[in-house]
């Protein structure tokens, strides 16, 4: 059973759009949540992390919001580009072992 | 790419045979992960490392095991490969440093059990 729920599946964008990707999760015990992105045929990159203890953590056009009290985090891809197009996934911590999210697939045309 | 190199990078067998995946590492970093990517899954760990011959199970680690005789290789071995291990295996590592939770992937092996 998934301990990270993921959604979309998939989404388009238009360039310059935004882009946002939901998760929840259920054990309290994560302590550590980041994004990965990952192009075909290659591994999945670190994107952004955020701490509970945060709300929110802004790196370039990537944005995380993070609500503990819903145990609900999200990535917003701002100003989204053509080489955005990738698949995202969420995770969440515990105990040094990551719980990653089904994925979402995001296109953006150009 | 984190000095994570994975072997082989493509292999194809037949159902029944064992095989094994190698993941290196150059940076002698304790922590060692092996996960497989599914669609509609994400990725799942399968059996993980804490140092030499310490490992431990993941999520979905029924027909795998693991060894780690020295800090740079991690092994992952299917004893009798089924058609359900069809999947992409990635290798990871976590970070150096306390509190250091990133964990940074090798390019994967995509295995195929016909």
């Amino acid at each position: 059973q998934q301990q990270v729920k993921q959604s979309p599946q998939s989404l388009i964008v238009q360039k310059g759009g935004i882009s946002i990707i939901n998760c929840a999760y259920e054990n309290t015990a994560f302590d550590y949540f980041p994004w990965y992105q990952q192009f075909p045929g290659k591994g999945p990159a670190l994107l952004i992390a955020i701490r509970p203890d945060v709300s929110e953590k802004k790196e370039g056009r990537f944005t995380i919001s993070f609500n503990k009290s819903a145990k609900q985090f999200s990535l917003h891809i701002m100003d989204s580009q053509p080489g955005d197009s990738a698949t995202y996934f969420c995770a969440a911590l515990n105990d040094y072992k990551l719980s990653f999210g089904a994925g979402t697939t995001v296109t953006v045309r150009a | 790419d984190a000095g994570i190199t994975q072997s082989p990078r493509h292999k194809v067998t037949e159902t029944g045979t064992p095989v094994t995946l190698r993941c290196h590492q150059t940076e002698n970093h304790r922590y060692m992960y092996w996960y497989r990517q599914d669609p509609g899954h994400g990725l799942r760990l399968i059996h993980y490392s804490y140092g030499v011959k310490d490992t431990d199970k993941g999520e979905v680690s029924d027909g795998y095991s693991v060894s780690r005789s020295k800090t740079e290789d991690f092994l992952l071995t299917l004893e009798s490969a089924t058609s359900s291990q069809t999947s992409v295996y990635f290798c990871a590592i976590r970070g150096a440093g306390t509190g250091n939770n990133e964990q940074f992937f090798g390019p994967g092996t995509r295995l195929t059990v016909l």
